[in-house]
């Protein structure tokens, strides 16, 4: 499977500033998504990065708050703007081959604290 | 629409088997999983299961999918202390790139 790096792998934020998170795979995927978990949560899905064309995301997330870039298959970043305490979560980067046969791997996720 | 139920908590003492259940509402779910998140760190895809078997296994894990009633089940024997973790349920429908997960089960095993 593929070997997923993110980074930074923590950080402590001010309020009001803005963070990108890398996501970095050794080998080219066709899927790339981004989640957050709150603290004691499972996982909601932010979007989809799509390679070449604006990210698709989901209801309740925008991309003025969580711009997304996807450069190629694969790199992508997540920034999460303007943040607030409420940020305060795990961020998740995931891949997947379109083919639908095999399954979802994670990154270790970034540890974001806003204070 | 698409939804995946499981128990909040387990415990267990170190060297019962374990076995964490899970529920899911899409009939067309093709492929369901199962993930480890341990203290810190991503999810850890441990084993998954198409859905026309009944019965997977893996070392320590045992699979059983009952489509009949939606409910999936992971059975770890011989529970470690290591085994402490989240345990995420997961579903797939064909044809579709999204994955449901559930809530999570936390996994506690006394020594």
């Amino acid at each position: 499977s593929a070997v997923i790096s993110q980074k930074p792998s923590r950080d402590i934020c001010q309020r009001g500033t803005s963070l990108t998170i890398q996501c970095q795979v050794d080998s080219q995927v066709t899927m790339m998504f981004w989640y957050r978990q709150q603290p004691g949560q499972s996982l909601t899905l932010i979007a989809t990065a799509n390679q070449g064309s604006e990210a698709t995301y989901e209801s309740g997330f925008v991309i003025d708050k969580f711009p997304i870039s996807r450069p190629n298959l694969t790199f992508s970043t997540l920034t999460v703007s303007n943040m607030s305490p409420e940020d305060s979560s795990i961020y998740l980067c995931s891949v997947a081959d379109r083919d639908g046969n095999q399954p979802q791997h994670f990154g270790d996720g970034t540890r974001l604290s806003i204070l | 629409g698409e939804d995946v139920e499981q128990s909040l908590f387990l415990s267990v003492r170190e060297g019962d088997s374990s076995v964490i259940n899970c529920t899911y509402t899409d009939s067309s779910s093709t492929y369901l999983y199962w993930y480890k998140q341990e203290p810190g760190a991503g999810l850890q895809l441990l084993t998954y299961i198409f859905s026309n078997m009944d019965m997977k296994q893996d070392q320590r894990l045992t699979v059983l999918l009952n489509k009949k009633d939606k409910h999936l089940s992971l059975r770890i024997a011989d529970t470690q202390t290591g085994d402490s973790a989240i345990y995420f349920c997961a579903e797939r429908n064909t044809g579709g790139f999204k994955t449901i997960f559930g809530a999570g089960t936390r996994l506690f095993v006394k020594a």
